[in-house]
Formats: C-alpha cells, sequence, structure tokens
C-alpha cells in the first residue's frame, strides 16, 4: 500500500513570496490533515478535511494560509505572502474516517523562509 | 498552553535495558492517546495508542500505561534495540470535540546506546 506522498520535499524562498505544498492520501482514506511542525515542537494541526469539506480550520492563519481539497483526494497548502516565522515542516497526514484512530503521515515539505 | 507535555527533552538508555517514556496531559477531555516514532527526515509513524477505559496496552515489545487520575501515560520499550532510537511523541486525542486533529507533545528523543 502507498503512503501519503508529499512534494515538494524540500522549499527555500524569501519573505513576502508565496509557496504552495501538494499531498496526496492514502487511496482511500477520505480524511486529510495539514500540520506545521516547528523546529523543537511537536506538530500543530492547520486544517481537517473530510472528504472535500473543511471539519476544521481553527488554527489556520487565515490571512496569508488557505488550503483546498477540490476532489476529495489531493490537497494544496498555500501561504502567501510568507513570513519567518513559517519556517517549519509542514506534514500532510490521512485516516480512513473520523474520530479516534490512527492518522498517516506524510515525509513532509521543510520549508525555509529567509 | 500546552496541553500534552514531554518534559524530557531526551533520554538515554542502553541497548537491552528498558526505556521509559513519560507524557503528561491537562485536558481531561482528551479521551485516546498514541505514541509515535520519528526518524529524521520521515514523517511520523504510529506506534501504539491507547483508549481512557483501559489502563494498558501491549504491543511486542512495546507497553503504554495510562493513569487518569494522574492525567499521565507512559511507554516503555523492552528490551530497547539500537533500532529504537528516535524522536517518540505522545499525541492525544478529544472524541467529543467536533474535529480529529490530534495534539502533541514536544517530543522525547530516544538513544540507545551499545
Amino acid at each position: 500500500e502507498a503512503g501519503v506522498a508529499q512534494s515538494p520535499r524540500y522549499k527555500i524562498i524569501e519573505k513576502r513570496q508565496s509557496v504552495a505544498f501538494w499531498c496526496n492520501p492514502i487511496s482511500g482514506h477520505a480524511t486529510l490533515y495539514w500540520y506545521q511542525q516547528i523546529l523543537g515542537q511537536g506538530p500543530k494541526l492547520l486544517i481537517q478535511f473530510q472528504n472535500n469539506g473543511v471539519v476544521d480550520d481553527s488554527q489556520l492563519p487565515k490571512d496569508r494560509f488557505s488550503a483546498e481539497r477540490l476532489k476529495g483526494v489531493d490537497s494544496t497548502l498555500k501561504i502567501q505572502p510568507a513570513k519567518l516565522e513559517d519556517s517549519a515542516v509542514y506534514l500532510c497526514a490521512s485516516s480512513f474516517g473520523t474520530g479516534a484512530g490512527e492518522q498517516y503521515f506524510g515525509p513532509g515539505t521543510r520549508l525555509t523562509v529567509t | 498552553d500546552q496541553q500534552v507535555k514531554q518534559n524530557s527533552p531526551s533520554l538515554s538508555v542502553q541497548e537491552g535495558r528498558i526505556s521509559i517514556l513519560n507524557c503528561d496531559y491537562t485536558n481531561s477531555m482528551f479521551d485516546y492517546f498514541l505514541w509515535y516514532k520519528k526518524y529524521p527526515a520521515e514523517g511520523p509513524t504510529f506506534l501504539i495508542s491507547i483508549s481512557s477505559i483501559k489502563d494498558k496496552n501491549e504491543d511486542g515489545r512495546f507497553t503504554v500505561f495510562l493513569n487518569k487520575s494522574a492525567k499521565h501515560l507512559s511507554l516503555h520499550i523492552v528490551p530497547s534495540q539500537p533500532g529504537d532510537s528516535a524522536v517518540y511523541f505522545c499525541a492525544a486525542h478529544n472524541s467529543g470535540g467536533g474535529a480529529d486533529g490530534l495534539t502533541f507533545g514536544k517530543g522525547t528523543h530516544l538513544i540507545i546506546q551499545p
């Protein structure tokens, strides 16, 4: 079974530029999550999708971050404009359904904002 | 306000001995707990979980203990092996919260010495 795929793996941009990350979840997984992991911290949830609908985006900085999952499969997370404090690893995870249970994580995209 | 705390940033254990990783939480609404293992440049990988209706769950060399009254859980690895060297994250879930994002601790870096 193929795991969660993410691209790119690494990205370096200057502040005020924009950037987009892509995620392809495990086949058949209806729920998709984006987490932000700042160095030395645990992952923090940014947004949860159930199919192509948003379940929770309470911790997403909506003035600069946006995410979509148009066909209920792949998802993109965008930052525009980027700030220095956005430097982090952005992790995508998926799960078969909702509720408590295992979430499967991709390898992440390491973003450096200079 | 950290709701899941892992107070030991690192832990060094000799190969073959027991590794004990600790985790405390403050939110009494958490009812499901998970441990993830993370190698450098990879996403977190699910290790073991426990529901709040149980006080112990075992899977091979890994055992998780939950003390609800103390809001404390621990992961025991016996015997510790070199491949266990990684960062371990404790995560918690609130089934009544309406969303399924996990709340993570900051992680403990486990080092298994030969």
